[in-house]
């Protein structure tokens, strides 16, 4: 079975600059979060889509931060314009019945 | 409890030496409670979960509780190899599937 996928692995941007992370859930996993895990803390619930529809986004910072599920499948999480607070790693989860989460492997964002 | 809660936050073992973790977390509307394993440069991978009063699990050299009546958890390691070295993280699932994270225990275990 092929797990969560995101990408890019890694980015470095400039503050004021945008960005934007991809994410591809495990096949048929109806629920998706997108985290952020700053450094010595944990992670953050910052949007959490069931299909297409958002169930929870009331810790995104709708300012600057947007994310969409187009499909019910893959989704996109963007910030834009970043701020050096925003350097953190973004994971991307799926579930089934929003009980076990499965992780990918997260983008390190680096804002300078 | 409002949040979930760690501790320590971070512990330094030998090999071979047996350890444990504590969880707290907000013991109403309780609907389950994860343990996550999550080694450096990979993804947190999913441990234990754990939704009834009393519950124990095991996979191995670890095992965890769960008390749901004070809102605590411990994870257990027996015999710690440098392998166990990870961040463990404790999530909890309230009314409304809510899931908040602890902050997690860095576990260092030395040959």
């Amino acid at each position: 079975e092929a797990g969560v996928a995101q990408s890019p692995r890694y980015k470095i941007i400039e503050k004021r600059q945008s960005v934007a992370f991809w994410c591809n859930p495990i096949s048929g996993h109806a629920t998706l979060y997108w985290y952020q895990q700053i450094l010595g803390q944990g992670p953050k619930l910052l949007i959490q889509f069931q299909n297409n529809g958002v169930v929870d986004d009331s810790q995104l910072p709708k300012d600057r931060f947007s994310a969409e599920r187009l499909k019910g499948v893959d989704s996109t999480l963007k910030i834009q314009p970043a701020k050096l607070e925003d350097s953190a790693v973004y994971l991307c989860a799926s579930s089934l019945l929003d009980l076990e989460a499965f992780f990918g492997q997260g983008t390190r964002l680096t804002v300078v | 409890i409002l949040n979930v809660e760690q501790s320590p936050q971070s512990l330094h073992v030998q090999e071979g030496d047996s350890t444990n973790f504590t969880c707290s977390f907000p013991s109403s509307n309780f609907y389950a409670l994860h343990w996550y394993r999550w080694e450096t440069a990979k993804s947190p991978e999913a441990l234990f979960v754990m939704t009834l009063n009393g519950d124990e699990k095991k996979k191995g050299r670890i095992s965890a509780t769960l008390n749901t009546k004070e809102g605590y958890s411990y994870l257990y390691i027996k015999g710690s190899q440098p392998e166990d070295s990870a961040t463990y993280l404790c999530a909890s699932n309230t009314g409304g599937f809510k899931t908040i994270f602890g902050a997690g225990t860095r576990l260092f275990v030395k040959a």
